[in-house]
C-alpha cells in the first residue's frame, strides 16, 4: 500500500514559480515512476512529467521549457517547479505513481494552486 | 503526436442502464491504454490498464476492450456511484503519457 500527499502554497503570483512536493509512504519508491498531473478548470487531465528515483526525468513537451522535477530519495519525496506561471496554470495538481504498468495506480488527493496577484 | 478522442463528450443515462464509452487513437497504439474514473473533489481512480485488465478493486460491472486504434469501456449496469468523468490514457514512447479529453457520465 502506498500513500501520496501533495504539499505547497495554494496561491502563486503571476510570473513567479509554483513549487509543490509529494511525500510518498509505503514501498516501491525505487521501482516506480513518480508523476505530476494537473486538472485545470473546464479542461481535462494533463500529464506534466515524471521522475525516477535515479533522477531520470521526462516532461510534457508543452511545459518542458518551464518545468523541473527533482527527487529526494532519503525523504521519499519528489518535487515540481513550474516557472513563469500565468492564470492558465491555475489547476488542481496531483502526484501519482506508475509502477511500470503504463498507468497511474496510486494518486495523491490533489492540491489546488491558484495563480493570481 | 498521437491524439486520443473520447466520445461522446457527455452521456446521460439512468441507474441500471448500460454505458458504452469510446476512445479512439489517431494512430495504432497496441493495447497501451488505461481508463480512469474521476469524481469531483477526489483523486482519479484507475479502472483498467493494458486495454482490458481490471485494476485491483475495480468492480466486475466495468469491462473494457479494444486494440490498435479503437477502445471501449463498458459499464454493464450503472450504479449511482458510477456517474463521474471518465478518461482514457495512452502510454507511448513520446510523450510518455497522454489523456483523452474525457466523457462526462450524467444521471438522466
Amino acid at each position: 500500500q502506498v500513500l501520496l500527499q501533495e504539499s505547497g502554497p495554494g496561491l502563486v503570483k503571476p510570473s513567479e514559480t509554483l513549487s509543490l512536493t509529494c511525500s510518498v509512504s509505503g514501498d516501491s519508491f525505487t521501482s516506480s515512476y513518480w508523476n505530476w498531473i494537473r486538472l485545470a478548470p473546464g479542461r481535462g487531465l494533463e500529464w506534466i512529467g515524471y521522475i525516477f528515483y535515479t533522477g531520470d526525468t521526462d516532461y510534457n513537451p508543452s511545459l518542458e521549457s518551464r518545468v523541473t522535477l527533482s527527487v529526494d530519495t532519503s525523504k521519499h519525496q519528489f518535487s515540481l517547479k513550474l516557472r513563469s506561471v500565468t492564470a492558465a496554470d491555475t489547476a488542481v495538481y496531483f502526484c501519482a505513481r506508475d509502477r511500470a504498468l503504463g498507468a497511474f495506480d496510486s494518486w495523491g488527493q490533489g492540491t489546488l494552486v491558484t495563480v493570481s496577484s | 503526436d498521437i491524439v486520443l478522442t473520447q466520445s461522446p463528450a457527455t452521456l446521460s443515462l439512468s441507474p441500471g442502464e448500460r454505458a458504452t464509452l469510446s476512445c479512439r487513437a489517431s494512430q495504432t497504439i497496441g493495447n497501451s491504454l488505461a481508463w480512469y474514473q474521476h469524481q469531483p473533489g477526489q483523486a482519479p481512480r484507475l479502472l483498467i490498464y493494458d486495454a482490458s485488465i481490471r485494476a485491483t478493486g475495480t468492480p466486475a460491472r466495468f469491462s473494457a476492450s479494444g486494440s490498435g486504434t479503437d477502445f471501449t469501456l463498458t459499464i454493464s449496469s450503472l450504479d449511482p456511484e458510477d456517474f463521474a468523468v471518465y478518461y482514457c490514457q495512452l502510454r507511448s514512447t513520446w510523450p510518455p503519457y497522454r489523456f483523452g479529453q474525457g466523457t462526462k457520465l450524467d444521471i438522466k
